[in-house]
């Protein structure tokens, strides 16, 4: 069965630091991953997404995520925070091509500190 | 373009009402989900359908229905509210229910429900 482990359910992060957030999957079969943020009292916004291309993928807002199959990890990270990144972010999987199959992790809530 | 339009916003149950929850997207989109999101939980499958008339399961289905009779719209009912079914609940739709690279699910901003 899939999962999803988001490691870290609070990380802090000064404005202009590097900023890296944990997720490790489960899947028996080659995956779908996501990565979704979530600003207070919104919905979620897809961040970017793999699909078995490119296993380093570039979203939107300057962040990125690197698949490695060997560490079964899709850690996401943008290199210089911002005050706006603050919210909270959704690791994803999918071992069917389906949003009705879609797994997701507990979230972590990023706070950038000034 | 409105996208995703969930109402209420915020409601206030007691427990044995029941209550629609109502999703609108204005995108044309086959395939539309509801999710419920608690602390420490993430998001989970309520229930889904891929197109007007179609409707399944997703992984917590008990003591909601729902149906589809237009493509525009997806509502979610209650039907006698109980206090595990506080939570916020958000409704999502997407052009297909293909999670392929080119097709992207939209979420709307979500209702803050509360069983008494």
């Amino acid at each position: 069965a899939q999962s999803v482990t988001q490691l870290g359910s609070h990380v802090s992060v000064s404005e202009g630091a590097l900023v890296l957030l944990r997720c490790n999957y489960s899947s028996s079969v080659p995956p779908y991953l996501f990565w979704y943020v979530q600003y207070p009292n919104q919905g979620l916004q897809l961040l970017l997404k793999y699909t078995s291309a490119a296993t380093l993928v570039k979203g939107i807002n300057g962040f990125e995520a690197e698949f490695k199959k060997s560490e079964t990890s899709f850690h996401l990270t943008k290199p210089s925070a911002h005050m706006s990144d603050a919210a909270e972010y959704f690791c994803a999987v999918s071992e069917s091509e389906g949003y009705q199959k879609v797994t997701f992790g507990t979230g972590t809530k990023l706070q950038v500190i000034p | 373009n409105a996208g995703v339009t969930q109402t209420p916003k915020f409601q206030v149950l007691k427990t044995g009402q029941s209550m629609t929850l109502q999703c609108a997207q204005d995108m044309n989109h086959e395939y539309m989900s509801w999710y419920r999101q608690d602390p420490g939980m993430g998001l989970r499958l309520i229930h889904y359908s891929v197109g007007a008339g179609i409707t399944d399961q997703g992984e917590v289905p008990n003591g909601y229905n729902v149906s589809r009779s237009t493509t525009e719209d997806f509502p979610l009912r209650l039907l006698s509210a109980a206090p595990s079914q506080t939570s916020v609940y958000f409704c999502a739709s997407s052009r297909t229910a293909g999670a392929g690279r080119k097709n992207i699910q939209y979420f709307g901003a979500g209702t803050r429900l509360s069983v008494l």
